[in-house]
């Protein structure tokens, strides 16, 4: 596709469950950004991937917190045991990554909700 | 890592009036500055950007300087008409390897 694709665009889930959210970057991105945005709130840093380095993981705010990409392209954000306050949208950014900080293109985001 | 700070958390002008909104940033190192726009239900978009060895960028109606000095940058939109109110984020990034770190967004609403 031409742009950043998240799946799924609302997820329901119940406290304690595990959900698994996906970004696809655009194709030929090295970077992938992974934010949180709570209701009215701003772009909370999550995780950074970057080519084949070791990823920022600098943002995430637990242990229930984990994110992977495989192959230097889709990635996961898992959330295990989930919570009330997990409650966001959680949007995934690509750029090109190639050292001219260059243009974030952002998904349409995952509206989780967690009853 | 990088801390972004935002000013003012909401803005209310006037349309035709200009919109100033501030930033500042810790890490000196910085070198990368973009503005995005997210209107409400919609993605962040990028407005405009600018580089740690230029002082000002100018694209129509919005322009940005930056004081590298004092670790500050600024969005300023002349003219403003409705379709401008939307949620502004500023964000500064350290050199090739890091994370873009955003301010929380500064709500601008023009009124008719």
């Amino acid at each position: 596709g031409a742009g950043v694709s998240q799946s799924p665009s609302n997820k329901v889930t119940e406290k304690g469950k595990d959900v698994e959210l996906r970004c696809d970057p655009i194709s030929g991105h090295t970077a992938l950004y992974w934010y949180r945005q709570s209701l009215g709130q701003g772009l909370e840093f999550l995780i950074y991937f970057q080519g084949n380095s070791a990823p920022d993981k600098s943002g995430l705010p637990s242990d229930r917190f984990s994110a992977e990409r495989t192959g230097g392209s889709v990635s996961t954000l898992t959330i295990q045991r989930t919570q009330q306050e997990d409650s966001a949208v959680y949007l995934c950014a690509s750029s090109w990554g190639d050292g001219l900080n260059t243009e974030a293109f952002f998904g349409q985001g995952t509206r989780l909700t967690v009853v | 890592g990088e801390n972004v700070e935002q000013h003012p958390s909401t803005l209310s002008v006037q349309e035709g009036d200009s919109a100033v909104i501030k930033c500042t940033y810790s890490d000196s190192a910085s070198n990368y500055f973009p503005w995005y726009k997210q209107e409400l239900g919609k993605r962040p978009q990028l407005i405009i950007d600018i580089r740690s060895n230029v002082g000002e960028k100018k694209d129509q109606r919005i322009a940005v300087t930056l004081n590298k000095t004092a670790k500050h940058f600024s969005l300023h939109i002349t003219e403003t008409q409705p379709e401008d109110s939307a949620v502004y984020f500023c964000a500064a990034s350290l050199p090739t390897g890091y994370a873009l770190n955003f301010g929380k967004g500064t709500s601008l609403l023009v009124t008719p």
